[in-house]
């Protein structure tokens, strides 16, 4: 089972909200571990989104709309990325990532496609 | 922030050693931690290896056995040898900075016999 899980597509129509799951495998706890986020435009190379841990600790990074935001939801095990009031220009592809056993782990993706 | 720019063989045979150099500016390369990460569209992106601003380095245990990221800070650049490449180092491979809060602009490698 992968360390990090990502659902393959996620469609949303513009001005919705999306929303971004990362699920973690069963005994590795979310709460004890920040969750990055990327986002991915075809032909270039990731783009950092921000880090979340809890409220009191997260990191967004300069020019990132606050759109953007993170969150945790611990009955799924899951780090959340929310994307709300999207546009077209949100069509891309999302990388979570976390720090596990000595090394940076990569989710699979989420092609989010606003239509 | 400057985008770092990395280059390399872009086309190498089954069991040569892949080389990429990943060049810094505007900032010092003992300010953070760098890394090397590979994207393929089968495996997505993986990790592969970290250099801190001492030279301590840090390896994905999946690649540790044939990996070596070292960095040259009077000239402010960091490199990465991945050696005895198969069809399965096919990836594009970026450099990034810290967190990834900075990336290289990729570089497609081929390992083709």
């Amino acid at each position: 089972q992968a360390v990090l899980t990502q659902p393959a597509s996620l469609s949303a129509s513009p001005g919705a909200s999306a929303s971004l799951t990362c699920a973690l495998r069963s005994g590795i706890n979310v709460d004890s571990n920040s969750i990055y986020w990327y986002q991915q435009k075809a032909g270039s190379p990731p783009r950092y989104l921000l880090r979340y841990n809890s409220d009191s600790d997260m990191h967004q990074d300069s020019g990132v709309p606050s759109r953007f935001s993170g969150s945790k939801d611990a009955s799924a095990n899951a780090g959340i990325l929310l994307i709300s009031g999207l546009h077209s220009a949100d069509e891309a592809d999302y990388y979570c990532m976390i720090w596990h056993s000595s090394a940076w782990v990569f989710g699979g993706g989420t092609k989010l496609t606003v239509l | 922030q400057v985008r770092p720019q990395q280059w390399g063989a872009g086309l190498l045979k089954p069991s040569e050693t892949l080389s990429l150099t990943c060049q810094v500016y505007g900032e010092s390369l003992r300010s953070y931690y760098w890394s090397w990460i590979r994207q393929t569209p089968g495996k997505g992106l993986e990790w592969i290896g970290e250099i801190s601003y001492s030279g301590d380095t840090n390896y994905n245990p999946s690649l540790k056995s044939r990996v070596t990221i070292s960095s040259d800070t009077s000239k402010n650049y960091f490199s990465l040898n991945l050696t005895s490449v198969t069809a399965a180092d096919t990836a594009v491979y970026y450099c990034a900075r810290g967190e990834f809060d900075l990336w290289g602009q990729g570089t497609t490698v081929t390992v083709s016999s």
